[in-house]
């Protein structure tokens, strides 16, 4: 069955500290792996996706994500946190194909990142 | 900027009554999935749509729930009759698939419904 995970709840940093959100998954064959970010009353807005290619994926806000194979995880991270980047995270995986459920996003519960000044 | 779109924003119904909530994809996309986001269960697929076509909606309850595309520019999510339990941040979102390639799920802002 296919699943992602996000381990941690809520993750705490101080402002200008480095940052990683964690994320592991669980497919046949190789995903489609996404991050989303959700800010409070918000509906959730795309931040990076890896689908092929480099490991290290580049996305909005300085955001970047490492996927790794072997360990079959995409840790979200950033050099330098903001107090704004204070949100909700959420990892996704997605399936290769196409037709029937295949399509869908299988999200994980979600991460709270805080940033403290 | 294309968005999706959803209305109302807020809903406070009491139990019983019959709520509509609206979507409107992003002009083009093929793909449109409904959710719900509670603090117990999280983000929640309740259906989805290709080409207008329901394909999924295995997570919606089916007696009191139900999805329609009318045409390519409005889904809706009907609950009748509605019950506490149902007191959720409903998303849309819409996204494009085709043969091999997939792009990003756009979400819209949500209908946030209360029901007393």
């Amino acid at each position: 069955a296919q699943s992602v995970a996000q381990p941690e709840d809520q993750v705490n940093v101080a402002e200008g500290n480095p940052l990683t959100v964690k994320c592991t998954y669980s497919v046949s064959g190789n995903p489609y792996l996404f991050w989303y970010v959700q800010y409070p009353n918000r509906g959730l807005q795309f931040l990076l996706k890896y689908i092929t290619g480099d490991n290290l994926v580049k996305g909005s806000y300085g955001f970047e994500a490492e996927f790794n194979k072997s360990q079959t995880s995409f840790h979200l991270k950033k050099p330098s946190a903001l107090v704004s980047d204070s949100a909700l995270y959420f990892c996704a995986v997605r399936d290769r194909g196409y037709g029937g459920s295949q399509g869908n996003l299988i999200f994980g519960k979600g991460t709270k990142l805080s940033v403290k000044p | 900027d294309a968005r999706v779109t959803q209305t109302p924003r807020h809903k406070v119904t009491e139990m019983g009554q019959e709520v509509t909530m609206r979507c409107q994809p992003i002009l083009g996309h093929n793909t449109v999935f409904w959710y719900r986001q509670t603090m117990m269960q999280g983000l929640e697929l309740l259906a989805y749509f290709r080409n207008r076509a329901p394909l999924d909606d295995s997570g919606m309850p089916k007696d009191r729930f139900s999805a329609e595309m009318p045409d390519a520019t409005l889904a809706t999510l009907k609950i009748q009759p509605s019950e506490p339990r149902d007191s959720a941040v409903y998303f849309c979102a819409s996204g494009f698939l085709a043969g091999g390639s997939y792009n990003e799920q756009f979400f819209g802002p949500g209908t946030r419904l209360t029901v007393l």
